[in-house]
Formats: C-alpha cells, sequence, structure tokens
C-alpha cells in the first residue's frame, strides 16, 4: 500500500545543517512536500517539489528527489533554535491522496 | 499566506455533549479535509469533500460527521463526545487542482 516514511527525531547543533530524510512507495507520485508543525499549532507548508525535479532550493532550505530510489530530503542550513518543530513529508499519490509521514522531530541545541 | 480559520482554538467538554469545530476558508478552494493528529503524532484523515454537497470518510474511522453547505464552510461534529474523542484536529483546504493542502491552526479537544 502507499506509504511515507521518515525517522522519528533529529538533534542537530545550532548553526549546523539539518537534513532530513523521508521514502515514499508511490513511484507515480505528483508532487511531494515538506511541512513544518510548532507546538500546538497547524501545519506550515515549507516547499514542494514535483517529481520530475531533482532539486529545489528556497533560502536555507534545500531540498532532494531520487526518484529511483523514491528518496525525498530536506536540508536546512544553518540551523537555529527557531527551527526546532516536527517536519511532516507527504506525497501527493497517482490516485490523487495526500499521504502523511509521521513526522520528524527535530530538536536544535543552543 | 493561506486564509483558513478554526474555532474554537481549545475546547474543554464533559462526557455526553455535542460540540461542533468550526472550520472557515475564504480562497474559495474546492478541497476540504479534516485530520486528527494526537500531539506530536502522525495525522489520520477523517473526512474529506470535494465540493458542495459532498464528504467522504477518510482513511481513520470516525464516529463525528460533517457537511458542506457551503464552499468556505466545513464544520465537524461530535454528537456525544466521550474521552477517547480528545485529541487535535486540524481543517485544511485545496484548490480544484488540490495538489497543495493549506492548514488551519487546529483545534485541541479535551475531553473529560
Amino acid at each position: 500500500g502507499e506509504d511515507v516514511e521518515q525517522s522519528l527525531f533529529l538533534s542537530v547543533r545550532e548553526g549546523d545543517s539539518s537534513v532530513i530524510n523521508c521514502t515514499y512507495t508511490d513511484s507515480s507520485s505528483t508532487y511531494l512536500y515538506w511541512y513544518k508543525q510548532e507546538p500546538g499549532a497547524g501545519l506550515q507548508l515549507l516547499t514542494y517539489i514535483f517529481s520530475n525535479m531533482d532539486m529545489k532550493q528556497d533560502q536555507r532550505l534545500t531540498v532532494l528527489l531520487n526518484k529511483k530510489d523514491k528518496h525525498l530530503s530536506l536540508r536546512i542550513a544553518d540551523t537555529q533554535t527557531g527551527d526546532s518543530a516536527i517536519y511532516f513529508c507527504a506525497e501527493r499519490t497517482g490516485g490523487f491522496k495526500t499521504i502523511f509521514g509521521a513526522g520528524t522531530r527535530l530538536f536544535v541545541k543552543a | 499566506e493561506a486564509d483558513i480559520y478554526q474555532t474554537p482554538r481549545y475546547l474543554v467538554i464533559g462526557t455526553g455533549k455535542k460540540i461542533t469545530l468550526e472550520c472557515s476558508q475564504t480562497m474559495g478552494h474546492d478541497k476540504m479535509y479534516w485530520y486528527q493528529q494526537d500531539p506530536g503524532m502522525e495525522l489520520h484523515l477523517i473526512h474529506y469533500s470535494y465540493g458542495v454537497n459532498s464528504t467522504e470518510k477518510g482513511d481513520l474511522s470516525s464516529e463525528s460527521t460533517v457537511s458542506r453547505i457551503r464552499t468556505e464552510h466545513f464544520p465537524l461534529t461530535l454528537e456525544s463526545a466521550r474521552p477517547s474523542h480528545t485529541s487535535q484536529y486540524l481543517c485544511a483546504s485545496g484548490d480544484s487542482l488540490g495538489e497543495t493542502q493549506y492548514f488551519g491552526p487546529g483545534t485541541r479537544l479535551l475531553v473529560l
């Protein structure tokens, strides 16, 4: 079945780069997303990438997509304490459903 | 910037009460969604709508019901709240292509 998997936790030091990884199963996915959720809040769309792209960069965020391996990553450069949050990977499947991962909890140590 | 609103933000209520969680969006989106999320956990789709008078159940069975009488409004109702309904409820909307979902701030529900 359709599934999106992410590691549950990531801890980095302030100023370092963070890399959050995600794998998905539907090879006909059209869009892949990264959302950020701060405590007690809804999900905020950070960025998305079309399935025919390999990379997308937006300021401190870089998304890499490896379609062959169905692997998506989000790199946050110069990670700040304000980046501490849960990051959700999601895919828009060929069947027009959006499947969310369980979220990666990013802890940034000062 | 997405304009999607949820009220109330926080609700504490006794067992057996009827409650309605409100969700409104001003973007004219056709598609709207309700997710249930325990704190810090994954999202579970409980209801969705592809337009006025269209509602469907999601992947997670829920005792709640929804209605879509107007494009901008997608309320969720629990006829008789129970402690097992304690959770965060997130509403989202998407345009006719539905490629990207925009989320509201969520309603945190505690049933005593």
